[in-house]
């Protein structure tokens, strides 16, 4: 079944222990997306990646790190959580060329006390 | 400054009617548009999508109508079910190349109701 996966789905931390969020898509797709949900602000980018080793800042990358060493992966990298980045993220692929049609993981809901 | 806007944060309609989703956008260089829907507790789901060549798009009970000179497109659905209740998602896209990011607005919830 094609699918995006992301782990953990529910993460509960302190400010200032890093963590990490999974996210891996079996559709050999080229392109990858983080992206958080706030309740009013929609969904919004915070990093994507055209393919392995290239990666770009979207629109709200501050305190937040990802990398792409292999195609089907794509990890977000918390190093020092704050509350304000308490969020629902989901992870996104999509292919290569002109699809538009992006795949969502079905979420991570991480609260930083 | 928010470039796609959904002002009707939720929206209720009754079984078997239609259901009108509105948005507007900002910036005239979009050039390909997506509807999204989420349920609760999964992720956000493509709908429907159009061209900005087009100014129609059809697919079974989901149509999406697009108007270039009033930046704004809306998505209906005839007839409503319950279950199309779900938070709805309008994006777009600008630039020649498929991997532009997507800009989403902020979402409708649509409630059908029995």
């Amino acid at each position: 079944e094609a699918q995006v996966t992301q782990n953990p789905r529910y993460l509960i931390t302190v400010t200032g222990k890093k963590l990490t969020v999974t996210c891996s898509q079996n559709m050999n797709h080229e392109y990858m997306s983080w992206y958080r949900q706030d309740p009013g602000l929609g969904l919004r980018q915070i990093y994507y990646s055209m393919n392995v080793e290239v990666t770009d800042k979207g629109d709200v990358p501050e305190g937040y790190k990802v990398s792409r060493k292999e195609k089907r992966n794509f990890p977000l990298i918390l190093e020092s959580p704050s509350p304000n980045q308490t969020s629902l993220y989901f992870c996104a692929s999509k292919g290569a060329g002109d699809t538009y049609e992006q795949y969502f993981g079905p979420g991570t809901r991480l609260t930083v006390t | 400054d928010q470039q796609v806007k959904q002002n009707s944060p939720s929206l209720s309609v009754q079984e078997g009617r239609i259901s009108i989703l509105n948005c507007d956008y900002t910036n005239s260089m979009f050039d390909y548009f997506l509807w999204y829907k989420k349920y609760p507790a999964e992720g956000p789901t493509f709908l429907i999508s159009i061209s900005s060549i087009k100014d129609k798009n059809e697919d079974g009970r989901f149509t999406v109508f697009l108007n270039k000179s009033a930046k704004h497109l809306s998505l209906h659905i005839v007839p409503s079910q319950p279950g199309d209740s779900a938070v709805y998602f309008c994006a777009a896209r600008f630039g020649n190349s498929g991997n532009t990011p997507l800009v989403f607005g902020k979402g409708t919830r649509l409630s059908v109701i029995a």
